[in-house]
């Protein structure tokens, strides 16, 4: 069925450690997987995206990687900051359709 | 920056009544949608809208549903009858080259059936 699921649903660190969130989809044809931030009652909000043809997409502290063979990506924060506080999540832009299939979400607590 | 807007931004409204939440999506986008977001859960798909017929909805986007562009810049969803699981916060989307590139989010409205 469509599923993204998102590991872990909580996540806390100390400021400038690393912080890695990770989705796993079932399509092997998604070929679009944008992760998006949202603080509490905002828009999310697009952070970074990948697309299949590549495998490792970086802005900043920012940075996603994907392993088609292994149906999985991931989002890496680096030097993370308390305003990096906020629930993340990853999608995947189902078959040949319209729509973006989001995980569960990942809540980030980043204590300073 | 442009950005997607709805209004209003909170709606409370009672079982069985209609409601339209409104968005104006960005001006040169194309390809508009609707999400949906019940308190503490995930985002989920409701429909997608190009060209002026939808082009793909999930089973959550019953007969209850419908969404329309009226003019030239608001794109519409309608509710018909809410019921209480209908509570959750609406979000519209749009982009300009389609799926595969970034679809834009409004702040959303939260929808409140009592």
């Amino acid at each position: 069925g469509e599923n993204v699921e998102q590991h872990p649903s909580t996540l806390s660190v100390q400021e400038g450690d690393s912080a890695v969130i990770k989705c796993t989809y079932s399509d092997s044809a998604s070929n679009y997987f944008p992760w998006y931030k949202q603080e509490l009652g905002k828009r999310p909000q697009l952070i970074i995206d990948i697309r299949s043809n590549v495998g490792e997409k970086k802005d900043q502290r920012i940075a996603v990687t994907l392993n088609k063979t292994a149906k999985h990506f991931s989002l890496h924060i680096t030097e993370t900051q308390p305003e990096d506080s906020a629930v993340y999540f990853c999608a995947a832009r189902w078959k040949n359709t319209d729509k973006l299939i989001f995980g569960t979400g990942t809540r980030l607590q980043v204590f300073p | 920056e442009p950005e997607v807007t709805q209004t209003p931004s909170h709606q409370v409204t009672q079982m069985g009544q209609e409601v339209i939440l409104r968005c104006v999506p960005i001006s040169n986008h194309l390809y508009f949608y609707w999400y949906r977001q019940i308190l503490g859960q995930k985002v989920e798909f409701l429909v997608s809208f190009y060209n002026n017929e939808i082009s793909e909805k999930s089973e959550i986007f019953d007969d209850q549903f419908s969404v329309e562009r009226p003019d030239g810049s608001n794109f519409t969803l309608k509710i018909r009858s809410t019921k209480l699981e209908d509570s959750a916060m609406y979000f519209c989307a749009s982009s300009d080259f389609g799926p595969n590139t970034e679809a834009f989010f409004g702040q959303g409205t939260r929808l409140t059936v009592v």
